[in-house]
Parts: structure tokens; sequence; C-alpha cells
């Protein structure tokens, strides 16, 4: 099983609301990931957890905070968003081998949360 | 120049015919290699890794070439099914960032 299941599938928001993007996996995998892409562009990676312990922060804004709950659980907050936030945001997770990812780690994508700020 | 660089497209292909592509990156000292498939609206799925000797996976051949650095696929007797964008995946850092090319676009026509 290779699933990677994210919520909701579809967020509406305004500039003032708060929200959260939520991500779940049962692969056992220690390496979670958030991108964002837009369209017709590659994903662009924002944040990893690497065994629940944020690694890697891709200079995000503020209004983006990411929590790593526990091992299958990753959760993006959303606060003050603007209208150019509007994106299809993509988790994704990898195995991690020994204490950290591997470059030779192939990453699994969930279907993603298209968000639409107003 | 950009790390991973990949034909855009669109690559219009007849049913049953082969196409191939190539995607160039700039770092010598890439370490992993995928291609992924991206269908309209969705999320990206791996199609297979890239290794050194090449590896074939039903109508899907994946080649690396370390010395012009580059890997290519080829897909043969293309299916409508395989009308999508294809995402070259290179990793560089030893943790594995995942450098995407832009993504190269195939539309396979009855």
């Amino acid at each position: 099983d290779t699933e990677v299941t994210q919520t909701p599938k579809h967020l509406v928001m305004g500039m003032t609301n708060k929200k959260s993007l939520k991500c779940e996996q049962h692969m056992g995998h220690r390496a979670m990931y958030w991108y964002k892409q837009k369209a017709k562009k590659p994903p662009e990676l924002m944040f990893v957890y690497s065994y629940e312990k944020l690694s890697i922060n891709e200079s995000v804004p503020s209004r983006f905070s990411p929590e790593c709950p526990n091992s299958s659980l990753l959760n993006l907050h959303l606060h003050a968003l603007q209208p150019e936030d509007s994106a299809l945001y993509l988790c994704a997770s990898s195995r991690a081998s020994g204490t950290s990812v591997s470059s030779t780690d192939t990453q699994y994508f969930g279907p993603g949360t298209r968000l639409t700020v107003l | 120049r950009k790390e991973v660089e990949q034909d855009p497209g669109p690559f219009n292909v007849p049913e049953g015919a082969t196409v191939a592509f190539n995607c160039t990156y700039s770092n010598s000292a890439s370490q992993s290699f995928f291609w992924y498939r991206q269908d309209c609206r969705k999320e990206p799925k791996l199609l297979m890794s890239v290794y050194s000797s090449g590896n074939e996976d039903g109508r899907f051949t994946a080649q690396l070439n370390r010395a012009s650095q580059y890997i290519s696929l080829l897909i043969r007797d293309s299916k409508l099914s395989d009308s999508a964008t294809y995402l070259c995946v290179v990793t560089t850092d030893s943790w594995g960032k995942f450098q995407f090319g832009a993504g190269t676009q195939v539309v396979v026509t009855p």
C-alpha cells in the first residue's frame, strides 16, 4: 500500500481565515514533505520533516506553519494567506533510511488539497 | 541555468507510436533519478526509478547517461492513457531533495 491521504480535497478561504491541511500515511515512512504546486509548474518544496522533526524549511513565509504530531500525520496550518498562495498543496512521504532521509528514497505523493484564497 | 531541464512539449504522438524525450541535469554529483507522471489536476505518481544500467518496465524504458548528464524516457506502443506530463526528478543533496524538471507534456491521439 503506497497511499498518502490528504484532507480536504478542496478549500476556499478568506485572507483573514485560519485553516489547516492534513496529511496521513500508514506506510511506516519517517520523512514527510509539503509541496506547493502552481498551474503548469513543477512542485516546489516547502517543508521536510524527518523523524517528526522539522529538518528543512525552504524560506516559507510564517503564514504557513507545519506540524508533525506523530510519524503518520503531517499538518499545515494556514493563517492570513494571500490570493497568490492559491495552489495545489501536495504532501509526500518517503522511507528514510537509518536516522535520516536518503538520496535514493522514493517519494509518494498524496492527491493534494486545492486551495483558493479569496 | 536550471538544475534540471526538460523540453516542455507537447509531444503529439499517434496511438501505437513510440515517443522519447530527455531530461538534462547540471550537477555532475547528482545521485538518484526518477520519472514521475502527472495527470491534469492530479498528484505526481512514480513511473520508474532510473538506474545506471538502464531499466525497462513494460512499454517504458529509462536510460541514464552520466557522461552527458541526461536521462531519457521512451514509451513504446503509446496508449491514449499515456497522455500526461512526465516529470524528471534528480536528487543531489545527501538527504535527497527532489529537483524537478518543468515537465514534458505528451498527448497521445487516436
